[in-house]
């Protein structure tokens, strides 16, 4: 199974600064890399498919870069609305692997 | 707008079978896979397996011995199967929408399942 590490596993920061997560893969998984924010008691949304690609509705200050094994998540701007737990998700091999979350709190 | 919406029991016996359904709405189960994703606080979020409109499905191998993806085209509707559950099957589980069969961008609220005597 390809690992996935998440860092760091919690971070508080204020409102309007920039934070950023770490993803780093077992192995080689070129792009194929997605993000999900989870708020307490509801399911996981995706963010960000394919490292960089924004789904729809979601706000610009997200963003994600990487390749290879390493990958970066951030936010440029935190809101209160962004409490949240984040995941990064692989897809370049089965079993699909989740990172093991940052929590994100101000 | 696409949606799911899953039932199943809460409570299972150790050694007992866990079974939860999914309904589709506003898609089409064609071009897409219908996956089952569980989160439990000691495994975090972990992929169950995922099943396309023909019936092809894959599995975790680490839970493959055990589960059992099946559909109902006719009422899109997909099911989740565990046999020989224990402890370490408590968890809540989701149906997810695998897009392309990559990214998961439909998700069911969750149902939570304990398995305990």
């Amino acid at each position: 199974d390809i690992q996935m590490t998440q860092s760091p596993p919690s971070l508080s920061a204020s409102a309007g600064e920039s934070v950023t997560i770490t993803c780093r893969a077992s192995q080689d998984i070129f792009r194929y890399l997605n993000w999900y924010q989870q708020k307490p008691g509801e399911a996981p949304k995706l963010l960000i498919r394919e490292v960089s690609d924004l789904e729809a509705g979601v706000p610009s200050r997200f963003s994600g870069s990487g390749s290879g094994t390493d990958f970066t998540f951030t936010i440029s701007s935190l809101q209160p609305d962004d409490i949240a737990t984040y995941y990064c998700q692989q897809f370049e091999n089965f079993p699909l692997t989740f990172g093991g979350g940052t929590k994100v709190e101000i | 707008q696409v949606q799911v919406q899953q039932w199943g029991a809460g409570l299972v016996r150790p050694s007992g079978t866990l079974s939860l359904s999914c309904a589709v709405t506003g898609a089409s189960f064609t071009g897409n896979y219908w996956s089952w994703i569980r989160q439990s606080p000691e495994k975090g979020l972990e992929w169950i397996g995922e099943i396309n409109h023909r019936g092809t499905a894959n599995y975790n191998p680490s839970l493959k011995s055990r589960v059992t993806l099946s559909l109902d085209t006719s009422k899109t509707q997909f099911s989740l199967t565990v046999t020989s559950v224990t402890a370490a099957d408590t968890a809540v589980y989701f149906c997810v929408r695998l897009r392309s069969g990559n990214f998961m961008d439909v998700w069911g609220k969750g149902t939570r399942v304990t398995v305990s005597s």
